[in-house]
């Protein structure tokens, strides 16, 4: 069962950053926070991941709050490409490696 | 950039009969999973393995499924006696460690039982 709670829409303007929450109250120690996103029903494809640090990459940012219960996924400049359903999903790092995937947030950008 | 493949994009089989879907995970992967998504569901976990054995296996991933890794390189599902429900799409997966690094997915093969 999916540990994250999302917002199941939200539209963005082209051009703009998008902030997708994600809730995870009951995230362990031992979790990472993953992101993910599928483009239709094309495979998942990975954005970004943390434990406790913000992280940011070529994609996106990742801002995780002090006490781990919630992240925030920035995607700095949406374009038309990053319309997709997007997956928070909390990932143990060890004894349990598989991806739980949620319903996710479908964020459609728009020109 | 390295990158999972699958084959075929797309299989169909009649019902009753057995299905092989292929991987190809990333060379220096150790970790490989299958998932499965029905047309307007969630994706769903199947199975994982590593060190040539399942290590994780959810519920729907029952005696008609079984995984396997022939020579090394390909990491193959096979479904025996195919129900209508078993139409999908299947994903496979690959990371290099367990949860600590990304999982890398293909594209899928669409599986149709007809």
């Amino acid at each position: 069962d999916a540990k994250t709670t999302q917002p199941p829409s939200m539209d963005c303007a082209e051009g703009r950053a998008a902030n997708l929450p994600c809730n995870h109250s009951t995230i362990s120690g031992n979790e990472y926070v993953y992101w993910y996103r599928q483009i239709h029903s094309q495979g998942p494809q990975y954005i970004i991941h943390g434990l406790k640090n913000n992280e940011t990459n070529e994609m996106a940012s990742l801002i995780i709050t002090e006490d781990r219960k919630s992240s925030t996924l920035i995607l700095p400049h949406a374009t038309l490409r990053d319309t997709a359903v997007y997956y928070c999903i909390v990932r143990a790092f060890f004894n349990d490696y598989k991806l739980s995937f949620g319903a996710g947030t479908t964020v459609t950008v728009r020109a | 950039e390295p990158e999972v493949t699958q084959t075929p994009s797309h299989q169909v089989t009649q019902m009753g009969q057995e299905v092989i879907l292929r991987c190809v995970p990333i060379s220096n992967h150790l970790y490989f999973y299958w998932y499965r998504q029905i047309l307007g569901q969630k994706v769903e976990f199947l199975v994982s393995f590593y060190n040539n054995e399942i290590s994780e296996k959810s519920e729907i991933f029952d005696d008609q499924f079984s995984v396997e890794r022939p020579d090394g390189s390909n990491f193959t599902l096979k479904i025996r006696s195919t129900k209508l429900e078993d139409s999908a799409m299947y994903f496979c997966a690959s990371s290099e460690t367990g949860g600590k690094t990304e999982a890398f997915f293909g594209q899928g093969t669409r599986l149709t039982v007809v």
